[in-house]
């Protein structure tokens, strides 16, 4: 199994721009997350998914969307890049929400909006 | 709502020291508790996890009891070595998505 994988590795966009962060996993997990980790702030949830067709917004949705129209795939799109957007994206995955589900990461995408 | 407070760092050890990193949380229910870690570079990976008042989770000899009482879940090394240098997050998995806390950074030097 590969896990769980994200592209790109790195990013840079100019503010205004905008692009989507791919996330796949071949577990076949119900449940899909996008976190964000900025220095001292840990991590914060940015939107998840109970299933396909089924999205909800986390603890910093502002500026994101996302879909899920497949149990394996979750993008996170960015519709107008800003400054305060530049960030560590992280997508996680598990079996469940809630107790007792572990959840597992992707490596991360490095976004840089100038 | 949920929440996790945990150390704030930098830690720095020497090799071979104790290694404790406090973590206590506020949850209603009966919820997980988990340590991460972060390699530098890399996503987060499960360090351990227990999933009920009085477990003990152990890995790569890191170890964390589960206290309702305490309302605590420490992390806890008896000899540290320099590839356990990372950042450890305290987690809690109760009815909503994972709660973290905001991390704990730690450096072993030889």
């Amino acid at each position: 199994n590969a896990g769980v994988t994200q592209t790109p590795k790195f990013q840079v966009l100019k503010t205004g721009q905008s692009m989507t962060l791919q996330c796949a996993q071949d577990m076949n997990h119900e449940y899909m997350s996008w976190y964000r980790q900025d220095p001292g702030m840990g991590l914060r949830l940015i939107h998840y998914s109970v299933g396909a067709g089924i999205t909800d917004q986390g603890e910093v949705p502002n500026g994101y969307n996302v879909s899920r129209s497949t149990t394996e795939d979750f993008p996170l799109r960015l519709l107008s890049a800003a400054p305060s957007q530049t960030s560590v994206y992280f997508c996680a995955s598990s079996y469940g929400v809630g107790s007792p589900y572990e959840q597992y990461f992707g490596p991360g995408t490095r976004l840089t909006v100038t | 709502g949920d929440s996790v407070t945990q150390m704030e760092g930098p830690v720095t050890l020497s090799e071979e020291a104790f290694l404790t990193i406090n973590c206590t949380y506020t949850a209603t229910g009966y919820p997980s508790l988990f340590w991460y870690v972060q390699y530098p570079g890399e996503g987060l990976q499960l360090l351990l996890k227990a999933t009920k008042a009085d477990d003990k989770g152990s890995n790569k000899g890191f170890e964390a009891t589960y206290r309702k009482e305490t309302t605590s879940f420490h992390l806890e090394k008896g000899s540290v070595q320099v590839s356990d240098s990372a950042v450890y997050f305290c987690t809690l998995s109760g009815n909503t998505p994972l709660v973290f806390g905001k991390g704990t950074r730690l450096s072993v030097i030889a």
